[in-house]
Parts: C-alpha cells; structure tokens; sequence
C-alpha cells in the first residue's frame, strides 16, 4: 500500500562525520519536504522540493543538503556544518489531495555523539 | 512575529468529555489554509482536518471540528468524546497561498492527554 517511508528510525553518530537520511514515497507526489523537531518546537523546515531535479532551501537550511534525481526519493545529508544536529526530522510529500495535504513518513531520530 | 501560536502546552480532558485546543495565527495573505495535525508518540504526523480561509462553514470531520473566526485569526481544534487514543500532541498549521509554494508554517504544539 502507498505511503512514505524513512530509514532508519534510530540513527547515532559520531560528531563531525555526515549522516545521509533517508526518505521514499509510492504516492506519485510531486513535491516534497523535510523537517526538523527539537523537544517543545513546532516542525521547521529544512528544503523542500516540487519537482525533480529541483529543490529550494526552507527556514534552516544551513549545515543541510538534499537531492532530487528521483520523484520517489528526497534524501537528506546533515553535515558535520550542522552546529546542533540531534533532533528528530520527518519527511513529507505531497500530491493532488483534496486540500493538498501533507502525508508525513514515520520519521528518523538522529543524535550525534 | 510567529505564525503560528498555540498557547497551551498541555491539556488534560476526562474520557467522553469535549476539549478545545487553541490556535492563532498571523498573516496578510487574504487566501490561506488552516491544518491541524495528531502527533502520537510513535512521532508520525497525521492530518485531522482543514479549513480554507473563504469558507463559510466551520470544518467538521467526526469528532474533529474547526472553530474558525476568521476575525479573531483562530482556528481552535474541538475534540468531541474524547477517547483514550486521542493523548496525543496536536499541531496547527499555516499554508500561505500568495507564496505559491505550498509550505506549512506549524505552531509549537499542545499535548493533549485523556484522563481514564
């Protein structure tokens, strides 16, 4: 069935070394995006991306970089540029749904050592 | 200025009882989207319901309804009945259609427990 998947959920990694996340869908969306949660915060975006080959930095894209080759994938690098890298980002795609939503992956829980 | 604002960390609301969940927002877009999104625990982010600023009516899906005053800038989320799978953090969100670019400006968040 359709949907959005990330891997993996628990990632940990060493400080200064880069970290590439990972984010699929089968929805046939168009655009994507990536978001960053710290405890007590809202979502805030990274990049987001409307079409292949395309992408566009959102609110706090520094320290981040993102691909598009595919319309399926949307992966997210978190580079040792990254001041403060643990958080829990979420993928999210969306389509021609009726109000446009925003379908969201399970999520990946990143924390630097 | 924030977007965005919910000013309830947290809730707490008895079984079967109905809560409201507040929500601001802020914008000079004449044409824009409210969202509200569950976050269980597992982190997954689901859509709950949407209202367009020139709608009429107040949204309702199930027991989820929107309370939109459009004047005051709010959307306050209404949960009727509430169960105990609604313990839960509850965002609002923003999407601005003079941008073009479909992004969600989100609030900060309630979490919302059910009281057995």
């Amino acid at each position: 069935d359709g949907g959005i998947t990330q891997s993996p959920k628990y990632l940990f990694r060493k400080e200064g070394q880069n970290v590439t996340l990972s984010c699929e869908q089968n929805l046939n969306h168009d655009a994507m995006y990536w978001y960053r949660q710290d405890p007590g915060q809202g979502l805030r975006l990274i990049y987001y991306s409307q079409i292949v080959n395309d992408f566009q930095k959102g609110d706090i894209a520094e320290g981040y970089s993102v691909s598009r080759e595919k319309k399926e994938s949307f992966p997210l690098t978190v580079t040792s540029a990254q001041k403060n890298p643990t958080a829990f980002y979420l993928c999210a795609s969306r389509g021609q749904a009726l109000y446009n939503e925003q379908f969201f992956g399970p999520g990946t829980r990143l924390t630097v050592l | 200025a924030q977007k965005i604002t919910q000013t309830q960390p947290g809730m707490f609301v008895q079984e079967k009882e109905a809560v409201t969940l507040d929500c601001t927002y802020d914008t000079s877009d004449p044409s824009y989207g409210l969202f509200w999104y569950k976050q269980p625990s597992s982190g997954e982010m689901i859509f709950l319901i949407y209202q367009g600023s020139y709608d009429q009516q107040n949204a309702t899906e199930g027991r989820y309804s929107l309370n939109f005053q459009k004047a005051r800038k709010s959307a306050n989320l209404v949960i009727s009945a509430s169960q105990l799978g609604d313990s839960a953090m509850y965002f609002c969100a923003m999407r601005e259609h003079q941008t073009g670019a479909n992004n969600l400006f989100f609030g900060t968040g309630t979490r919302l427990t059910v009281i057995p």
